[in-house]
């Protein structure tokens, strides 16, 4: 099946910062979604995005399917940004099914 | 407003008992999914469905079992023959359009722990 990765695994971020994520798949791909877990556990949709670029807020995403990868870009981080994000993809022959990262833990600081 | 409703949102199981998982949708969303998430990691896929009357395995179905008599409701039964049950878990749904991808939506989830 699809291999997906993301990195960095931990990102401890100064409130204000900026920053990148990074997922990358390993097949080509008809879905890519972001997500945001919080400290509850609620997976928030951030981005569907199996190509191109979309921007939400302080938020943005981009996807080079060709090059199989994704980028999730935070800027002037606040500390409700912390969480975990990932990264899950679709694939033509998955049926609707989404493979997940591991995640990418952000912690931002005060 | 349209959403995904799980309950309970925290369950005890004792050995050598089923317990059961709610989920219901009114998004008139087709696919059904549920996930399993254990700490520090992404979500697995136990069972989804595409259409009512119909369901298949994902990749760790062992221990579980499901239905899908109506459209918006796919309950997760957890039986006994599954030795490590404590988890968070998570169920979703999107539209489906055959080979067509499309966003997945997500309940607020379960935490299922052995008394």
């Amino acid at each position: 099946g699809i291999q997906v990765e993301q990195s960095p695994p931990d990102l401890i971020l100064q409130e204000g910062a900026n920053s990148t994520l990074r997922c990358n798949f390993s097949d080509s791909v008809n879905n890519l979604q972001w997500f945001h877990q919080n400290p509850w556990g609620q997976l928030i949709n951030l981005f569907y995005i199996p190509s191109g670029t979309k921007q939400n807020g302080r938020l943005s995403a981009t996807t080079v399917a060709t090059e199989r990868y994704s980028l999730l870009y935070i800027s002037s981080s606040q500390t409700t940004d912390s969480g975990v994000y990932f990264c899950a993809v679709g694939t033509t022959d998955s049926w609707g099914k989404l493979q997940f990262g591991a995640g990418t833990q952000v912690v931002v600081t005060p | 407003d349209g959403g995904i409703t799980q309950s309970p949102k925290y369950l005890f199981r004792k050995e050598g008992q089923n317990v059961t998982l709610s989920c219901e949708q009114n998004l008139n969303h087709d696919a059904m999914y549920w996930y399993r998430q254990d700490p520090g990691q992404g979500l697995r896929l136990i069972y989804y469905s595409q259409i009512v009357n119909d369901f298949q395995k994902g990749d760790i179905a062992e221990g579980y079992s499901v239905s899908r008599e109506k459209k918006e409701s796919f309950p997760l039964t957890v039986t006994s023959a599954q030795k490590n049950p404590t988890a968070f878990y998570l169920c979703a749904s999107s539209i489906y359009r055959g080979g067509s991808n499309q966003p997945q939506h997500f309940g607020d989830g379960t935490r299922l722990s052995i008394l």
